[in-house]
């Protein structure tokens, strides 16, 4: 069950210029997060936004959220080679009575030196 | 330092084999959560546990177990009945059981045909 689509599927850009990717989701959620996945590496906690945020910033990244679009997006500020990954976004997802995260297919982004 | 270790990074398996993924947390977490990866593909839900002795089943169970006897270990069995088991193996562990707390992952196993 899929429920966040991320957009584009895959991002190149020059390093110090923004990155901006989107996540698009389906049912009503109580919160959202956006991950990091390094090839070859398990996934890292960028960000948790809730329901009730529609902003959030940590260090060179920024998450919106707008829950009458049922969309995320998450914006890193002046990108470094380091940043080439994968992002994911994830909703909670009530499943068989037990709610859990449903992630999306991913945004790969590739920081140009 | 706490974490995640999954083990082994690479495994291989032959026709007819069961094969066990191991994953030990030691941050002292309630849930755990297996997770299937395909190449340029996003995760999908195996199996999770909430509790000791008590696990249930994700979007893809089948040809798969676990058990997890131990807070800390929850392993992963892939058995012969998984006809396509050739992927990336995720392991995550949260605090508490409800999805409004950060997954903290290892670092995967990959599992080939041989």
């Amino acid at each position: 069950s899929q429920q966040g689509e991320e957009d584009p599927q895959a991002l190149s850009i020059q390093e110090g210029e923004n990155a901006t990717m989107n996540c698009s989701y389906k049912t009503s959620i109580n919160n959202l997060q956006w991950y990091r996945q390094n090839s070859g590496r398990g996934l890292v906690h960028l960000i948790l936004i809730r329901s009730n945020e529609r902003e959030k910033h940590s260090g060179r990244l920024r998450v919106t959220l707008d829950t009458s679009k049922k969309s995320s997006s998450l914006l890193i500020t002046a990108s470094r080679a380091a940043d080439t990954a994968s992002y994911f976004c994830a909703t909670d997802n009530i499943i068989q009575g037990a709610q859990k995260l449903v992630f999306g297919q991913g945004t790969r982004l590739t920081i140009n030196p | 330092d706490g974490g995640i270790t999954q083990s082994p990074k690479y495994l291989f398996r032959k026709e007819g084999q069961n094969v066990t993924l191991s994953c030990e947390q030691n941050l002292n977490h309630d849930a755990m959560y297996w997770y299937r990866q395909d190449p340029g593909q996003g995760l999908r839900l195996i199996y999770y546990s909430q509790i000791v002795n008590d696990f249930q089943k994700g979007d893809i169970a089948e040809g798969y177990s676990v058990s997890r006897e131990k807070k800390e270990s929850f392993p992963l069995t892939v058995t012969s009945a998984q006809k396509n088991p050739t992927a990336f193996y995720l392991c995550a562990s949260q605090q508490g059981v409800i999805a409004n707390q950060p997954q903290h992952f290892g670092d995967g196993t990959r599992l080939s045909i041989l």
